[in-house]
């Protein structure tokens, strides 16, 4: 497609409930980026994926995130038994290979735990 | 530890006001630093990148430096439409050799008719 595609841009969930949020990157696009943005705070690295080698976890704040990529596209990060400290806007990003300067952030989803 | 804080956090001008956003920044080994546009309920949207200090990059109203220690984002006669928040982030050399940019906790500016 011509952009990053998120979806859903909205989520509310009960604190507990299990959520998935979907990244579809532009195509052709090797590299494929999430990150969580907080009220108040800058955004944070969550995870990397590029081609085929291992992904880049290190930003995964526990071991309730994690997060697939299938036949090096489409993007899902999941989240179990959230918490409300997981309330945030999850954004994802796709580029050529890993020079930052190609990134193209998607619009994101809103991720409200009630 | 790798780091990015930006000041002020809000900055507001009347139309036609110049001025400058500032990026602070420590990382072992500068690979680049990005500045980025947020409006809100959008994604940040790419401006520049600089990659030695002393580089300087323009678009329209618009004009980013860099020095070893900071950057600057430096707004010329600013419109309305230029409302949003500034990003800045850096990518540093490191082991891991990914895209990962740590990001700064944004401008968010507002220019007034």
């Amino acid at each position: 497609g011509a952009g990053v595609s998120q979806s859903p841009s909205n989520k509310v969930t009960e604190k507990g409930k299990d959520v998935e949020l979907r990244c579809d990157p532009i195509s052709g696009h090797t590299a494929l980026y999430w990150y969580r943005q907080s009220l108040g705070q800058g955004l944070e690295f969550l995870i990397y994926f590029q081609g085929n080698s291992a992904p880049d976890k290190s930003g995964l704040p526990s071991d309730r995130f994690s997060a697939e990529r299938t036949g090096g596209s489409v993007s899902t990060l999941t989240i179990q038994r959230t918490q409300q400290e997981d309330s945030a806007v999850y954004l994802c990003a796709s580029s050529h290979s890993d020079r930052a300067y190609g990134y193209t952030f998607g619009s994101g989803t809103r991720l409200t735990v009630v | 530890e790798d780091q990015v804080t930006q000041s002020p956090e809000a900055l507001r001008l009347q139309e036609g006001e110049s001025s400058s956003l500032n990026c602070s920044y420590t990382v072992s080994g500068l690979r680049g630093l990005f500045w980025y546009r947020q409006d809100p309920g959008k994604g940040p949207e790419f401006l520049f990148t600089l990659y030695s200090a002393g580089e300087e990059k323009e678009k329209e109203r618009l004009k980013a430096t860099l020095t070893k220690k900071e950057s600057f984002l430096h707004i010329t006669a600013p419109k309305p439409e230029d409302s949003a928040t500034y990003l800045c982030a850096v990518q540093a050399h490191g082991s891991s050799n990914t895209g990962k940019l740590i990001f700064g906790q944004g401008t968010t500016l507002q220019v007034k008719p």
